[in-house]
């Protein structure tokens, strides 16, 4: 079946270390995309991608490095200048669909805990 | 820019209907859309409306959508345990795929 996979599904991480959350899709998308989830702070863009080996900052870049070497694959490395990294991570792949109408497709989610 | 904001926290009875809002400020939105989240999971998307329509239904679900005021609500008919989630409104605007997404509303239905 078609989808998005994120991996893994909890994420443990020392401080002052890196950590690279997977995402791959099947969909043949071309756009990707990550958001953090904070609780009371809705969806806040980190990266995205519209097109292999090219991507670029969000809302939220700081602290975080991307790379779109293939189309159905956009990591994202939580680097240690991330100063608040605990939360949870959602990617997606956005297509336009027939209407002109946008609709995103998201994976399960990475919980990411600093400790 | 767009921002778009929902109230935190809403709770029904369940049988009752129930009523999630938001509102955006991008007068350019194209599209708006209603994700719901339920635990541990991403989000699946319910519904979307068009920016020159009023309003769309689809079974239980009303979407209206106050254009002047810039207004968005879900209305769920009958509602169940199994809504019980976190309800975002997305919009699209300016252009491009890029959506932006509000604060999420707690749903928790009772019995």
């Amino acid at each position: 079946d078609g989808g998005i996979t994120q991996s893994p599904k909890y994420l443990f991480r020392k401080e002052g270390q890196n950590v690279t959350l997977s995402c791959e899709q099947n969909l043949n998308h071309d756009a990707m995309y990550w958001y953090r989830q904070d609780p009371g702070q809705g969806l806040r863009l980190i990266y995205y991608s519209q097109i292999v080996n090219d991507f670029q900052k969000g809302d939220i870049a700081e602290g975080y490095s991307v790379s779109r070497e293939k189309k159905e694959s956009f990591p994202l490395t939580v680097t240690s200048a991330q100063k608040n990294p605990t939360a949870f991570y959602l990617c997606a792949s956005i297509v336009q669909g027939g209407n002109l109408d946008t609709e995103a497709f998201f994976g399960q989610g990475t919980r990411l805990t600093v400790v | 820019g767009e921002d778009v904001e929902q109230s935190l926290f809403l709770s029904v009875r369940e049988g009752d209907s129930s009523v999630i809002n938001c509102t955006y400020t991008d007068s350019s939105s194209t599209y708006l859309y209603w994700y719901k989240q339920e635990p541990g999971a991403g989000l699946q998307l319910l519904t979307y409306i068009f920016s020159n329509m009023d309003m769309k239904q689809d079974q239980r679900l009303t979407v209206l959508l106050n254009k002047k005021d810039k207004h968005l609500s879900l209305r769920i008919a009958d509602t169940q345990t199994g809504d019980s989630a976190i309800y975002f409104c997305a919009e699209e605007a300016g252009g491009g795929n890029k959506l932006t997404f509000g604060t999420g509303t707690q749903l928790k239905v009772e019995l």
